[in-house]
Formats: structure tokens, C-alpha cells, sequence
């Protein structure tokens, strides 16, 4: 099955910094989701990555997948304290989607 | 109002008791999922349905039971719940025709079992 790692677990910042979060797949992505969960809420959507290489932003984050598409990162520039919350990445198992894995998270805290 | 929404919220049950949260997608999703969130595990898939009347094990499957006769419609049942199963429940759509990958989540369910 599909193993997603994530790191750091968690992370504290000053607010106006950047920070990275990396997420890290056992196998090849066919593609590469991240969320975001605002604590005791559901997931919301930000971005998908398909293509090696590729690179997605928007407005102050920015994320990347490799070109071998084992690896992703999730950048935030200048965090606010509406950034502040977990991050998971996820994949599709296979090309139909059906077996949609996610990884552990990333609790950001952003301290202003 | 159009959407993902889960019943209950908010659940305190005794184990050995059966168990159904609700969720119900307004936009005609064709896949269904349900996961359940831990700490230490992140989210889980325990069960998904590509179509109605089709369904199919996730990641930790054991204890649930899941119908989906109706598209809109995808209940998760604990049949007799334990403790271990008292968790925040997740349940989440999405239309693969479009091939976006988003999944639209619900707003989560809260169960404890004492």
C-alpha cells in the first residue's frame, strides 16, 4: 500500500517567516494533494502536483514534486497566523483514485 | 444547503452498541470515502465506494460496515462499538470524472465509546 512520511511533525514560527514541509511517498505519485485542517475542522483542498518537476502556487504557498515523484515540499512565505494548522499530503493509490492515502500531518503553529 | 454534511457531530456511546454516523453529498460525487482520525495516525481510510451499490475496504476495515444505496448517501455503521473505535470520523467526496483529485470533506464526527 501507499506509505506517505511527513516532516517536521510539528513546527512553531515567528510570523513573517518561511518554512517548508516536506512529505515523502514509498512509491511513485500518481499524484500529490495537500490539505490543510484548521483544528476540530475538516480537510480543505490547496493544491495538486501530477507532473515531475512541476511546481504550484498560491498566494504564499508554494508547492513542488520531484522530478522522480517520491518527494514533495510545501513552502509558506512571510506565515501568518491564518496559516496556522495541520498539513497532510496525499496520493492517489493507483490512477483511479480509489484508494486515497494521506500522511500523518504537519501541525503548524504560527506565533505573532 | 449544497454540500458534504455528517449526523451527528458529536456522539458518546457505551460499548457493545450499535453505532451509524450519516453523511449525505449534494453534488452527486461518484466516490465516497470515510476515514477516521487519530492521533499518532493521522487519517485512516477504513472504507470506499466508487458507485452506488459498490464499496470496497480501506486501511482499517475490521468492526465497520458501510451501504451506499442510495449516491448521495454513504453510512458508516460500528456494530458493536469498543473502545478503540472512539476516534473523530471523516467522510469525504469526489467527482473522478473531472480527475481534479480534491476531495470535499465533511465537517467530521465525534465519537466516543466509554
Amino acid at each position: 500500500s501507499q506509505e506517505l512520511e511527513q516532516s517536521p511533525q510539528s513546527l512553531i514560527v515567528q510570523e513573517g517567516k518561511n518554512l517548508t514541509i516536506n512529505c515523502t511517498s514509498s512509491k511513485t505519485l500518481y499524484g500529490l494533494y495537500w490539505y490543510k485542517q484548521k483544528y476540530g475542522e475538516g480537510l480543505i483542498f490547496l493544491m495538486m502536483l501530477q507532473k515531475g518537476g512541476e511546481e504550484k502556487s498560491h498566494e504564499k504557498i508554494t508547492a513542488k514534486l520531484d522530478e522522480k515523484k517520491q518527494q514533495s515540499s510545501l513552502h509558506i512565505t512571510a506565515s501568518q497566523p491564518s496559516h496556522a494548522g495541520i498539513y497532510l499530503c496525499g496520493a492517489d493509490g493507483n490512477n483511479y483514485g480509489q484508494n486515497f492515502v494521506f500522511g500523518p500531518g504537519t501541525r503548524l503553529s504560527v506565533l505573532p | 444547503d449544497a454540500g458534504i454534511t455528517q449526523s451527528p457531530r458529536y456522539k458518546i456511546t457505551e460499548t457493545g452498541r450499535q453505532v451509524t454516523l450519516m453523511c449525505h453529498q449534494t453534488w452527486s460525487h461518484s466516490y465516497m470515502f470515510w476515514y477516521r482520525q487519530d492521533l499518532g495516525h493521522g487519517l485512516r481510510l477504513i472504507y470506499y465506494s466508487a458507485a452506488a451499490d459498490i464499496t470496497d475496504k480501506g486501511e482499517v476495515p475490521d468492526g465497520y460496515v458501510v451501504s451506499r444505496s442510495k449516491t448521495e448517501n454513504f453510512p458508516l455503521t460500528l456494530e458493536s462499538a469498543t473502545r478503540s473505535q472512539t476516534s473523530v470520523y471523516f467522510c469525504a467526496s469526489s467527482d473522478r470524472l473531472r480527475n481534479t483529485g480534491e476531495l470535499f470533506f465533511g465537517e467530521g464526527s465525534r465519537l466516543t465509546v466509554l
